[in-house]
């Protein structure tokens, strides 16, 4: 069974501290995918990354994937309260006839102004 | 505007009750995905079905079933509701290969069964 661990699980800050959310696995994914999701709406994504060592900026978001594909982190840099929101990492794996994905246990962040 | 609606936002049943969960999604997309979102546990799959007609099962489909008899409709159904189905579900539609390509979500359905 693949698992996706998310740390920390919920994380309270200040506006324009900086931030690291960790997503781990011992699985091998082809791709990883970073949603952000807000109160009373769906995930929206916000990046994807393909490559071993890839790293991807998104304004004052930083998303980088483990070398061995087996982790990511997202790090934001002096966050705003419009960060504030659930963010989902998700693998893909190759499944049997598909890709399937797995969702990482997410990390409900905080940005208090 | 592309988009993913869902039948209802909020739903209250009663245990034992057969209840029907609707999406629709107007991007032609093959893949279609019903997740049940709990805290602490992130997004789960039920089902998901990459072309009409077929589905296959994901990590926690028991008391679950689908249908998908056009393109654009994917329903989820609770064949008798039990307590422990509390939930946010939340459908999802993509292009084919789900490694490289978005999952488009719906606004989710909360569902309450008493």
């Amino acid at each position: 069974t693949q698992l996706l661990e998310q740390s920390p699980q919920f994380l309270s800050i200040q506006e324009g501290e900086n931030l690291t959310v960790y997503c781990n696995s011992s699985s091998v994914f082809s791709s990883l995918q970073w949603y952000r999701q807000e109160p009373g709406e769906g995930p929206v994504l916000l990046v994807t990354v393909v490559t071993g060592g890839e790293v991807k900026k998104l304004k004052r978001l930083t998303f980088q994937f483990g070398d061995a594909r087996k982790d990511s982190s997202l790090h934001i840099t002096a966050a705003q309260p419009g960060d504030t929101g659930l963010y989902l990492c998700a693998g893909a794996y190759y499944g049997g006839a598909t890709n399937k994905l797995i969702f990482g246990t997410g990390t409900l962040l905080a940005v208090q102004p | 505007d592309v988009k993913v609606t869902q039948s209802s936002r909020y739903l209250v049943k009663r245990t034992g009750e057969k209840v029907f969960l609707e999406c629709v999604q107007d991007m032609d997309h093959e893949n279609m995905f019903w997740y049940r979102q709990d805290p602490g546990l992130g997004l789960r799959l039920i089902y998901f079905s990459y072309d009409v007609k077929m589905k296959e099962k994901g990590d926690i489909p028991e008391g679950y079933s689908v249908s998908r008899e056009k393109k654009e409709r994917f329903s989820l159904i609770l064949e008798s509701a039990s307590t422990n189905q509390t939930s946010m579900y939340l459908c999802a539609s993509s292009l084919w290969d789900i490694s490289y390509n978005e999952q488009f979500f719906g606004p989710g359905t909360r569902l309450t069964v008493l």
